[in-house]
């Protein structure tokens, strides 16, 4: 069955980077884009961006352009997702989910708190 | 970024049907339709349906979307202790170029 993996919680400085991992495994990896969603303490669901993996192109929030970066790796089926110049408003849970049509498979999420 | 209108809360008596709603606009829920979503408490959110009426397999039959122009409904009928917990909407915004979120409904099964 599809599952997404994703690293474990962060705990990070104001300014600092986090990058955050999903591993893919039970469908084939290529064939569907990948999405980054947070949801903040308390909060919505936030979109950050998309990426096709099978050609590593990145398509990014506004919100969060020039401070996102999204990867894959196709050798370890897995995405990745970089985050710069971090402040309290980005503590939130990050999630990876696969695209089918919509989120149709999520990862488990990863807490990524922001505190100096 | 814009997002899509949802009702804060909904309560209803279990057994009960529960109609969610969703308030976008043409470039976004009125384009492409939209998906659900349910979260419970401490877990990833799970995708109900998507594009206003397709269910992914192994989602109840007890969940029904549909859309009529730029408003979503999700039907939930013979409301489950289960079905406790938050929903979302969302919507691809081909003005905006973005996926855009509803703030949520916090529906309690009493």
């Amino acid at each position: 069955q599809v599952q997404l993996v994703q690293s474990g919680a962060e705990v990070k400085k104001p300014g600092a980077s986090v990058k955050v991992s999903c591993k893919a495994s039970g469908y084939s990896f290529s064939s569907h884009f990948m999405h980054w969603v947070r949801q903040a303490p308390g909060q919505g669901l936030e979109w950050m961006g998309i990426i096709n993996p099978s050609v590593g192109s990145p398509g990014y929030s506004q919100k969060f352009q020039g401070r996102v970066t999204m990867t894959t790796d196709t050798s370890t089926s897995t995405v990745y997702m970089e985050l710069t110049s971090l402040t309290s408003e980005d503590t939130a849970v990050y999630y990876c989910a696969r695209e089918t049509g919509s989120f149709d498979s999520w990862g488990q999420g990863t807490l990524v708190t922001v505190s100096s | 970024q814009a997002g899509l209108t949802q009702p804060p809360s909904v309560s209803k008596d279990l057994r009960q049907t529960a109609t969610l709603t969703c308030a976008g606009n043409s470039n976004n829920v009125g384009d492409q339709g939209a998906a659900w979503l349910q979260q419970h408490q401490g877990h990833p959110p799970k995708l109900l349906s998507y594009r206003d009426n397709n269910r992914p397999s192994g989602i109840s039959e007890r969940f029904s979307a549909s859309r009529s122009g730029n408003i979503a409904s999700l039907t939930i009928t013979g409301l489950q202790p289960e079905d406790d917990g938050d929903y979302y909407c969302s919507a691809w915004d081909s003005s905006l170029s973005v996926w855009v979120f509803g703030g949520g409904t916090k529906l309690t099964v009493l």
